[in-house]
């Protein structure tokens, strides 16, 4: 497998419910990512693991709670979101300290908060 | 600091025609690598090519081709002939240092390319 699956693709959810964001890849990669973007801009880091341990968070509200139970999969808690949380979210994997490899992206969930 | 600057912010094209999206790129490090990606309207990012500063052979793949110079610091991307399905954003990226513990992309801001039929 070379690819990275999100899921759910769309989710539409209100500003008081719990919400999660699923992410797996079964490339070996041992560091993965989560990426915000908006609309007409370029992917913005939220936060990145590196062998199952959070390593780098971007001052992301605490509302996003991440999670990195094993090597192959990546959580994104969601909580009391606002409607400015509305993007496209995007998960991501590398080899850790090798990125000049390259990183390979799934295919995004727009999430909708209303 | 590494900066990545995408001066186009859109271009139109009729189908068939050439197509060239710039990149100019800002980096301290003497050695660096440069991707090009392209996000189509359903919003996956796709790889299209990694190159390193070692190496300024201009690489063709298929309708594709890039032109690396370091003289200029620029890492330009071509279409030919191109075609409806090349309409997308494309970004220029710079990944971080190698060995670094900065996982960090640098993103240019993307040129949104349209292909009109």
């Amino acid at each position: 497998d070379t690819e990275v699956t999100q899921t759910p693709k769309h989710l539409v959810m209100g500003m008081t419910n719990k919400k999660s964001l699923k992410c797996e890849q079964h490339m070996g990669h041992r560091a993965m990512y989560w990426y915000k973007q908006k609309a007409k801009k370029p992917p913005e880091l939220m936060f990145v693991y590196s062998y199952e341990k959070l390593s780098i968070n971007e001052s992301v509200p605490s509302r996003f709670s991440p999670e990195c139970p094993n090597s192959s999969l990546l959580n994104l808690h969601l909580h009391a979101l606002q409607p400015e949380d509305s993007a496209l979210y995007l998960c991501a994997s590398s080899q850790v300290g090798r990125g000049n490899y390259g990183y390979t992206f799934g295919s995004g969930t727009r999430l909708t908060v209303v | 600091a590494q900066k990545v600057t995408q001066a186009q912010t859109e271009i139109s094209v009729v189908e068939k025609e050439d197509v060239t999206l710039d990149c100019v790129y800002e980096t301290r490090d003497t050695t660096y690598y440069l991707f090009w990606y392209k996000q189509p309207p359903s919003g996956e990012l796709v790889f299209l090519i990694r190159r390193n500063s070692f190496d300024e052979q201009n690489e063709i793949s298929g309708r594709y081709s890039w032109n690396f110079q370091k003289s200029t610091s620029s890492f330009n991307f071509t279409i030919t002939a191109s075609q409806v399905v090349d309409s997308a954003v494309y970004f220029c990226v710079t990944p971080p240092q190698s060995g670094g513990s900065n996982y960090k992309l640098t993103f240019g801001k993307g040129t949104l390319l349209t292909v009109n039929p």
